[in-house]
């Protein structure tokens, strides 16, 4: 069985600087997806940047870009230029690209920005 | 986008009642739709897995005949909390997804408090 690990229960970074939230996982597959979710206070499930792993290159979407170490089973998120909307619990996921839709999500960690 | 909607998105009840909460895609025909339940700051636990017309497949320890899942239509699906339990109060989340988006989107979820 997969598994996903955050280490990190709470993050917090100035406004306007960079953050990196960390997340490993485990698996005996070769192909699959990663995800990075944000839940807001609001609770609804955002998807923030999706990888598949048979691509090396790293995801990219606006301020948000990930690190992947596919030998390592690493991906963690990185938030540039941060902004007191990112305020928020980050969900690292993954999912198995064999037509299993099942999301298997890390434990999150909590980003508080400080204006 | 995508649009999923969720119905009630808080609901009290009595023990030993039941509830049953809404899932709805709304401009989008769900062939598949998933039930999560999330305890406060914790992660998201999946529940079941239902294709539409066909009996939902639970997780290991999720029990069918208290949870019953129902996947009627493309675009609606229901979870009935039958006979609740304080125990059962929690955030429940649905996420829906068509063999054409590549990804679940995820509805706001459903408060539950038994009382």
């Amino acid at each position: 069985a997969q598994t996903v690990t955050q280490s990190q229960p709470e993050m917090s970074v100035q406004e306007a600087e960079t953050v990196t939230l960390s997340c490993t996982y485990d698996t005996s597959e070769s192909d699959y997806y990663l995800f990075w979710y944000k839940q807001p206070p609001s609770r609804q499930m955002i998807l923030v940047i999706r990888q598949e792993a048979y691509k090396q290159q790293n995801a990219t979407e606006n301020r948000f870009s990930v690190n992947f170490q596919k030998a390592a089973k690493s991906f963690s998120l990185k938030i540039s230029d941060s902004q007191l909307g990112d305020a928020a619990m980050y969900f690292c996921a993954y999912r198995s690209a064999d037509g299993n839709e099942k999301l298997t999500f890390g434990t999150g960690t909590r980003l508080t920005i400080i204006p | 986008g995508a649009v999923v909607s969720q119905h009630p998105s808080w609901v009290i009840c009595k023990s030993g009642t039941s509830v049953k909460i809404e899932c709805r895609s709304l401009d989008f025909q769900a062939t598949t739709m998933f039930w999560y339940r999330q305890f406060p700051k914790q992660s998201l636990m999946l529940m079941a897995t239902s294709n539409e017309g066909s009996k939902a497949t639970y997780e290991q320890g999720v029990e069918k005949d208290k949870f019953l899942i129902n996947h009627a239509s493309l675009t609606l699906s229901t979870l009935t909390v039958t006979s609740a339990h304080p125990e059962d109060s929690s955030f429940y989340i649905c996420s829906a997804r068509s063999q054409r988006l590549k990804e679940q989107y995820f509805g706001p979820g459903t408060r539950l408090t038994v009382t």
